[in-house]
């Protein structure tokens, strides 16, 4: 079974820190690892992806997260926060069975201050 | 380039009354399909999905079903609803066994 874990409901930084928001998996395969945002009444938009591919994975708006095997860790990273990156952010994985699904974390609200 | 509708945006229903939220998907062909709930405060929990036409898979029992009558349609259907099916319904299509992507939701109140 897979599972994910969120380990901060909330987060707040100043405009113009770092952000991370942080995330542990547990999966019995080789899994694949994302990252979602949504704002407040929205849908959920696709920030970065990872498929065992390059550990380090670069996605939208400047965020980036790296797969550490090793610490079950993909934390998500951005070195300068803006106002608009104020939302809630799923940490996901993915079973790759017959159609993929995905198993949310929790959530991770960030507030972004001035 | 591929985009995913639903409606209506947002729905108020009494207890009681029937369901129909309908998920439409341009730009691809056999994807595979999801109904998702967000209740208030909660992550999001897998309602149903479809690989196919007619192919329907349950994840949590409930008073909800699903129907994908064309190959890039999905409609969430109940025939009384509770109070407990309040939420914000997300759908969502994939075409690999890798990400997804979610359409804008229904915020569904019941009443």
């Amino acid at each position: 079974a897979q599972s994910v874990t969120q380990l901060d409901s909330h987060v707040s930084v100043s405009e113009g820190t770092p952000v991370l928001l942080r995330c542990n998996y547990s999966s019995s395969y080789s899994p694949s690892l994302f990252w979602y945002v949504q704002h407040p009444n929205k849908g959920l938009q696709l920030l970065l992806k990872y498929t065992s591919a390059a550990t380090l994975v670069k996605g939208i708006n400047g965020f980036e997260a790296e797969f550490k095997k090793s610490e079950t860790s993909f934390h998500l990273t951005k070195p300068s926060a803006h106002m608009s990156d104020a939302a809630e952010y799923f940490c996901v994985v993915s079973d790759t069975g017959t159609a993929s699904k995905l198993t949310f974390g929790t959530g991770t609200r960030l507030q972004v201050t001035l | 380039s591929q985009t995913i509708h639903q409606w209506p945006a947002t729905l108020v229903q009494p207890v009681g009354s029937p369901l129909s939220l309908e998920c439409t998907v341009e730009g691809t062909s056999n994807p595979n399909l999801y109904w998702y709930r967000q209740a208030a405060g909660r992550g999001l929990q897998l309602l149903f999905y479809s690989v196919g036409i007619g192919q329907i898979s349950s994840e949590v029992p409930q008073n909800l079903s699903a129907s994908r009558p064309q190959d890039r349609q999905f409609i969430l259907s109940s025939k009384k609803l509770l109070l407990s099916d309040s939420g914000f319904y997300l759908c969502a299509w994939s075409e690999t066994f890798y990400e997804q992507y979610f359409g804008p939701g229904t915020r569904l109140t019941v009443t």
